[in-house]
């Protein structure tokens, strides 16, 4: 049972523009969010973090929107460039234990 | 710069043979992981050691698969024998996992390529 679910599993954006990808979670003792991001040919890396006790969470040009209540979070890369082209993943931790990965979301920004 | 270590990076071996993947953690860390990744299946957690000691092989092949840290600076995963269907990219991840809001850091993978 898949028990983090990530959507689009793809997405274009052009050059500037605003790239959404949303995930949604079952298991509610996860406590900790975060996303990861992977470029061809290279493993994936911590990109941004949140913990549930906050609704948002920004660093330079993306955000994490979270909302408890729906078991949902999402990524929003503003002003996005080509260097942004890669694959996103969501996971989820409960504390000390394995992260869950969504199944990742390609996104491929157009110049 | 502190980071995970995998070999090989590229293998391309026959259907059949043994083949054996290795990871050099990051020094201090406590729990490894090994990861399957596929274009169908995404990222899939094969196996996990805390301390040296698994605790989670679940997503294991168990006939085929087996994953090993003989110390706290290696760790193994070999295939026996191997089958076209494990072409894959295998990455090793370690973290310092305490409570919660661990950071793992992964390897950039050994990309096995079974014919």
């Amino acid at each position: 049972q898949q028990q983090v679910k990530q959507s689009p599993q793809s997405l274009i954006v052009q050059k500037g523009g605003i790239s959404i990808i949303n995930c949604a979670y079952e298991n509610t003792a996860f406590d900790y969010f975060p996303w990861y991001q992977q470029f061809p040919g290279k493993g994936p890396a911590l990109l941004i973090a949140i913990r549930p006790d906050v609704s948002e969470k920004k660093e330079g040009r993306f955000t994490i929107s979270f909302n408890k209540s729906a078991k949902q979070f999402s990524l929003h890369i503003m002003d996005s460039q080509p260097g942004d082209s890669a694959t996103y993943f969501c996971a989820a931790e409960a504390a000390g234990n394995k992260l869950t990965f969504g199944g990742g979301t390609r996104v491929l920004v157009k110049p | 710069d502190a980071r995970v270590t995998q070999t090989p990076r590229h293998k391309v071996t026959e259907m059949g043979q043994e083949v054996t993947m290795r990871c050099q953690p990051i020094l201090g860390h406590n729990t490894v992981f090994w990861y399957r990744q596929t274009m169908m299946q995404g990222l899939e957690l094969l196996a996990y050691f805390r301390n040296r000691a698994p605790l989670d092989d679940s997503g294991m092949p168990k006939d085929r698969f087996s994953a090993e840290m003989p110390d706290a600076t290696l760790a193994t995963l070999k295939i026996q024998p191997s089958e076209p269907r494990d072409s894959a990219v295998y990455f090793c991840a370690s973290g310092l996992v305490q409570n919660s809001g661990n950071t793992i850091y992964f390897g950039e993978g050994s990309w096995l390529t079974v014919v």
